[in-house]
Order: C-alpha cells, then sequence, then structure tokens
C-alpha cells in the first residue's frame, strides 16, 4: 500500500533556529497535507499542497509540493517555544476517501 | 461550535471487556474516520465512513467495529479487548472530497 516515511523522526533544537523536515512516498500523490499535533491533542491541518512544484506558506511555515509528486518539505523559521509538537505528512489514497499518514517528525525547542 | 467531540477521553480495560467510543460532529461533515496512534507508527487509519450510511475498512480494522449513526455520530466498538488495542483513538470528520480533517482531542484506552 502507500506508505509515507518522514525525517527526521526527532528534533531537538534552540529556539529562534530554522527547522527542515522532509516526507518521502515509493508512490506519487497529487495532494499533500502538513498537520501539527500539540501535545495531548488532535492534529490540525497546517498546510494543503495540490500542485507539483507548489510553494505554500502559512506565516514562519513554508511547505513544498515536490515536482517528481514522490516528495514534500516543511520549513519552520525562527521557531519559538509553541512550535513544539509532532508534524505529520499526510497524502489522499487514490480513488478513495481516506488518508494515510507518515510516522511524525516530534519537534522539541530548548528555550 | 465545538467541533469533533469524543468520549471518554480516558479509559482503561480489562482484557476481553467490550467498550464503545463515540464520537460526533457538528459541522455538517459528510465524512468521519477513526485512527489510532501509536508511539513510532503515526496514525493508521481503523475504519472510515465516506458518507452517511456507508463504512469501509482501513489499515488495521481487525477487532474493531464501526456503525455511523448518523450524520453526526461514528462510533468506534472494541468487542473483546486486547492489550495491543492499548493506544490513542482519534476521530475525525471532513467535507466529502476534502483533505482537510477536523480531528477529536482522542480517547487514551488503557488495555491490562
Amino acid at each position: 500500500g502507500q506508505q509515507l516515511n518522514q525525517s527526521p523522526q526527532s528534533m531537538f533544537i534552540q529556539e529562534g533556529e530554522d527547522v527542515s523536515m522532509n516526507c518521502t512516498s515509493s508512490s506519487i500523490f497529487n495532494t499533500w497535507l502538513w498537520y501539527k499535533q500539540d501535545p495531548g491533542e488532535g492534529p490540525v491541518l497546517l498546510i494543503a499542497l495540490y500542485k507539483a512544484g507548489e510553494l505554500t506558506s502559512n506565516g514562519r511555515l513554508t511547505a513544498q509540493f515536490g515536482i517528481t509528486r514522490k516528495d514534500s518539505f516543511l520549513n519552520i523559521s525562527a521557531s519559538i517555544p509553541s512550535d513544539v509538537g509532532i508534524y505529520f505528512c499526510a497524502g489522499p489514497i487514490e480513488g478513495a476517501q481516506k488518508l494515510v499518514f507518515g510516522q511524525g517528525t516530534r519537534l522539541t525547542i530548548n528555550p | 461550535n465545538a467541533g469533533v467531540t469524543q468520549t471518554p477521553k480516558f479509559q482503561v480495560l480489562k482484557t476481553g471487556q467490550s467498550m464503545t467510543l463515540q464520537c460526533a460532529q457538528d459541522m455538517n461533515h459528510n465524512s468521519m474516520y477513526w485512527y489510532r496512534q501509536d508511539p513510532g507508527m503515526g496514525l493508521r487509519l481503523i475504519y472510515y465512513s465516506a458518507s452517511e450510511g456507508t463504512t469501509d475498512k482501513g489499515e488495521v480494522p481487525n477487532g474493531y467495529n464501526v456503525s455511523r449513526l448518523n450524520k453526526r455520530e461514528f462510533s468506534l466498538r472494541l468487542e473483546s479487548a486486547a492489550p495491543s488495542q492499548t493506544s490513542v483513538y482519534f476521530c475525525a470528520s471532513s467535507v466529502l472530497g476534502n483533505y482537510g480533517y477536523t480531528f477529536g482531542s482522542g480517547t487514551r484506552l488503557t488495555v491490562v
């Protein structure tokens, strides 16, 4: 089945640093989504990408839809304490109303 | 506007016991989903309901059943709980054809 692999699995950074993470698949996806999960809560949608090569920003977050349609990237600039959490990439299973999620990247920020 | 409401928030079961996890959404969404989250495994789809009156298996359906009671409610039942079902369970909903899911805050289930 379609699977998504995220890296790194965890990151430990200092406040103010920039963050980069990625998501790859052996299958083509026509949509890429990035969700964030705060501790003790459900995931919340951050950014949705619909076109190969697309670059979309949401405040300090920037995500890119890879041109091969098999990967996506998320960058966070000038990290702040509230960026702590788990970041998931996701993509829709072709022909079905359902998403497959990556394993997540856990971000920890040292003040 | 409550969004997606899950009950209970925490539950401890003994092996072999049964229980139903409840989920309700007030956004008039067509589609609803149940995922489980385990460390290092991400979110795995158990069952989903693309629209009222339909349900389909996801990636890990064994040991679970679901009921789409009406457009608002989608319940998940464990008939005979096993320790392997210890997990955090999330319900989500979306507009049909849209992948921007709204998630509930989860049910943390421990089976001993």
